[in-house]
């Protein structure tokens, strides 16, 4: 089972800054959150993952509270194109062998 | 530097025939995951392998369904007496040994329909 909470969905006018939180209340020390999307039926596509420290990369910025307990995937100025599933993911890092376990997700609808 | 190359995108087989689904991994990857994603639905995860060897098939079906990575060549998911409730997405991620920094690339998925 997945050990994350999304909401099913979330709505976001086109340009503004989409928001998605995930909480991981039981993660562990050596987890880290990892953040994937599908965009319709495609194959899912990384976007971004951190330990401890926020992160930020050319599609998105990720927030991690102090404890550890959530995040939020903050996309800049969203656009239509970033309508899909968004998939936060918490899984131990340095190991290649252990599976990505994937929830329902968020549903992004982005509008103009 | 080509992605994870999944063919064929569309296949279609009457009940009872074999399927056979071809992941071929990006340069540099020995690790290949294997997921179903059924329609509506979230992506599950079948089979781990690496090169010549299973290392975790903790979600594979225990009948008509096997996976192998041989030393040369593509991944292959084989599903033997296909039914219905085979009909699928089925997608092919890789990564390095140490694939955790940036997680799997997936592949564009090969759509199963079983008629």
């Amino acid at each position: 089972d997945a050990k994350t909470t999304q909401p099913p969905s979330m709505d976001c006018a086109e340009g503004r800054a989409a928001n998605l939180p995930c909480n991981h209340s039981t993660i562990s020390g050596n987890e880290y959150v990892y953040w994937y999307r599908q965009i319709h039926s495609q194959g899912p596509q990384y976007i971004i993952h951190g330990l401890k420290n926020n992160e930020t990369n050319e599609m998105a910025s990720l927030i991690i509270t102090e404890d550890r307990k959530s995040s939020t995937l903050i996309l800049p100025h969203a656009t239509l194109r970033d309508t899909a599933v968004y998939y936060c993911i918490v899984r131990v890092g340095g190991q290649a062998g252990t599976a990505l376990i994937f929830g329902k997700g968020t549903t992004l609808s982005v509008s103009s | 530097n080509a992605g994870v190359m999944q063919n064929p995108r569309h296949l279609v087989r009457r009940r009872g025939q074999e399927a056979r689904l071809r992941c071929s991994p990006m340069k540099g990857h020995s690790h290949v995951y294997w997921y179903r994603q059924l329609p509506e639905e979230g992506l599950k995860f079948m089979v781990y392998l690496q090169k010549e060897n299973i290392i975790d098939e903790s979600g594979m079906p225990k009948e008509r369904f096997s996976a192998e990575f041989p030393k040369e060549g593509p991944s292959i998911l084989r599903i033997q007496q296909v039914v219905r409730g085979d009909s699928a997405a089925y997608f092919c991620a890789s990564s390095t040994q140490t694939g955790a920094n940036y997680g799997y690339t997936f592949g564009s998925g090969t759509r199963l329909t079983v008629v």
